[in-house]
Formats: C-alpha cells, structure tokens, sequence
C-alpha cells in the first residue's frame, strides 16, 4: 500500500449504531487529520494529531471521537450520529517537523458516510 | 480573518489554456497550494508555492502568486478532457499552524 488509505470507503449507520473509520499513513508523516466534506461547503478541518497527540480539535461534537494508536493510524469512531454528519470523511497526512518543504498534506480517498 | 474565495465553474475547450483564480485574506499565509478532486475521489496534491515566490511551473501547471494583492492562480496549458475536476485552493497560515483553509472549489469541465 501507499499513500494513505481509508477504510470502509462507504457506510451506511443509523442514527443509534456505533462505528469507527480507519486511515492508515505510509508516507512515514507525523501528523495525521481529519477532515469533512459537505457538499457546497469548504473543507472543514476537525481533528489534528501531532506526534500523537490531538493539537486541534475544531469545536466538533462529542459524538465524534478520534483516536491515534501510533503516527501511522488514525481512527474516528461514530456514535449516535445525526442525518447532518452525512458527508465525505477525509483522512490526510503531513511531515510537520525536521524537514524543509511546503507541509504539504496528503488526503485518503475519504469514506462516503450515510446516516439514515 | 481566514476566508478562500473562488469561482465555482470554469468550461474551457480541450487544448486552451484554463486560468483558476483564488483570493485569500490572511496576509500571514506561509504556504498556498492547489488540490485536484475527481468525483468519488480524496484530494490530490498538484503544487504549491512558499509565499516568498511569485511563480512556480511544473509541466502544464503554472502557479503565481500575487502577494500584495492576495491573488494566486493555477493555469493548466494544453486542457484535457481528464483535467476536468474540482480545483481548491488552500492557504497556511505561519508557523505552529496546523490548519489548511480551503476554498469552495472550482469545478473545471473540459469541452472535446
């Protein structure tokens, strides 16, 4: 594998079931992120990790949670989620430290979630 | 304040040249980039330009950056069909900032 990987790449919850999205970075990054795309709206950034460690979480509700077992994994696990979060849940990665270069994030190709 | 403008449709025929504009607002911007998204798919990186930089070109693709005027464009040359996307344009802002803001994108349709 390379680059970074999303999984599932569709999924379809109801508003009480629990689930969790995976990304996996094989880029050796140590920042990972967490982003959702809504349709007719920008990029809205939810959760960054640092060697880590969580440095931003944007004001997003509890039902969302993230978590990062190692620098090359990330998940978010859902629960109790409303019709609202339907989107494009897009993982990326960046080298923030150590490097010269433009930190440039690199996206998964995103898990289209359903709440029904 | 932080805040991307775009336009949000370009249609341009194949072999012409197509122009992507892109405003921003924060003056601190430190890096700004170009992402292609094709349906169904995640973003993918094109380029980007250090903000020291008036102008960066790589193959078909010609960025530059207007920094008085917080103004940065993407022209691809010789338009294809498989070009046709959504186009962003993302700023970052200085140091210990984590965040990209992106703009709404543009959706580029290539005419054969």
């Amino acid at each position: 594998e390379t680059g970074v990987t999303q999984t599932p790449r569709h999924l379809v919850m109801g508003m009480t079931n629990k689930k969790s999205l995976k990304c996996e970075q094989h880029l050796g990054h140590n920042a990972m992120y967490w982003y959702k795309q809504s349709a007719k709206k920008p990029l809205e950034l939810m959760f960054v990790y640092s060697l880590e460690e969580r440095v931003e979480n944007n004001s997003v509700p509890s039902r969302f949670s993230p978590e990062c077992p190692n620098s090359s994994h990330l998940f978010l696990h859902l629960h109790t989620l409303q019709p609202e979060d339907s989107a494009l849940y897009l993982c990326a990665s960046s080298q923030e430290f150590g490097l010269a270069g433009g930190h440039e994030q690199y996206f998964g190709p995103g898990t289209r979630l359903t709440v029904t | 304040g932080e805040d991307v403008e775009q336009s949000l449709f370009l249609s341009v025929r194949e072999g012409d040249s197509s122009v992507i504009n892109c405003t921003y607002t924060d003056s601190s911007s430190t890096y700004l980039y170009w992402y292609k998204q094709e349906p169904g798919a995640g973003l993918q990186l094109l380029t980007y330009i250090f903000s020291n930089m008036d102008m960066k070109q790589d193959q078909r693709l010609t960025v530059l950056l207007n920094k008085k005027d917080k103004h940065l464009s993407l022209r691809i040359a010789d338009t294809q069909t498989g070009d046709s996307a959504i186009y962003f344009c993302a700023e970052k802002l200085g140091a210990g900032s984590y965040q990209l803001t992106f703009g709404k994108g543009t959706k580029l349709s290539v005419i054969p």
